[in-house]
């Protein structure tokens, strides 16, 4: 089965700094990689997909992440983190099934809280 | 306009009890989704419909039971409430025919059982 792994609960940044959210997967076949973020309170929001192509995917409130086949990751990165980036960071990968059909499976979530 | 929208926003009842949770869609998506998530925030699928028909049933008790009335619509019923159901619940949907498909979420619904 595929699976995806955030090693951190939690990563702080100051406000102006590059920051990343790292996520490792593990699937067979091709990857196809999701990142979501989750304001307090709030539903999940879609950031950016990595299907093929292009390792560097672009991404929503200027939010990028890197497809690196060979570490097997999708880490997410912006050049200079906003305190309004503040919120719970998930990673998501398309799991096929024997039935044919496919599901989403979520890491554990990183929140991300970026000091003024 | 509300893409994905879900009632009630709260729901705060006593062990034992029935209670359903209503999801609704107006981006036209052909498949819809129910996740739990619990206190420690993991997110885990339970069911997922397409056009109307149960496609992913993960191992979640039979106390739950959703319901797909059309494909704009999917309501999950819960049986004899207990306390370990306690968590957020959000509904999703997406195109599968595009096979990339992105998921949207509702706000969620926050289920309290004492």
């Amino acid at each position: 089965a595929q699976s995806v792994a955030q090693p951190e609960d939690q990563v702080n940044v100051a406000e102006g700094n590059p920051l990343t959210v790292k996520c490792t997967y593990s699937v067979s076949g091709n990857p196809y990689l999701f990142w979501y973020v989750q304001y307090p309170n709030r539903g999940l929001q879609f950031l950016l997909k990595y299907i093929t192509g292009d390792n560097l995917v672009k991404g929503s409130y200027g939010f990028e992440a890197e497809f690196n086949k060979s570490q097997t990751s999708f880490h997410l990165k912006k050049p200079s983190a906003l305190v309004s980036d503040s919120a719970l960071y998930f990673c998501a990968v398309r799991d096929i099934q024997t039935s044919g059909t496919y599901k989403y499976i979520f890491g554990t979530g990183t929140r991300l809280k970026v000091l003024a | 306009d509300t893409a994905v929208s879900q009632t009630p926003k709260y729901l705060v009842t006593q062990m034992g009890n029935d209670k359903s949770i209503k999801c609704e869609q107006n981006l036209g998506h052909d498949t819809m989704y129910w996740y739990k998530q619990d206190s420690k925030k993991f997110l885990k699928i339970m069911f997922s419909y397409n056009n109307k028909e149960l496609i992913i049933n993960e191992t979640v008790p039979n106390r739950f039971s959703p319901k797909s009335p059309d494909k704009a619509h999917l309501n999950l019923h819960i049986n004899s409430l207990e306390l370990g159901d306690s968590a957020v619940y959000f509904c999703a949907s997406s195109q599968r025919t595009t096979f990339t498909d992105t998921q949207y979420f509702g706000p969620g619904t926050r289920l309290t059982v004492l």
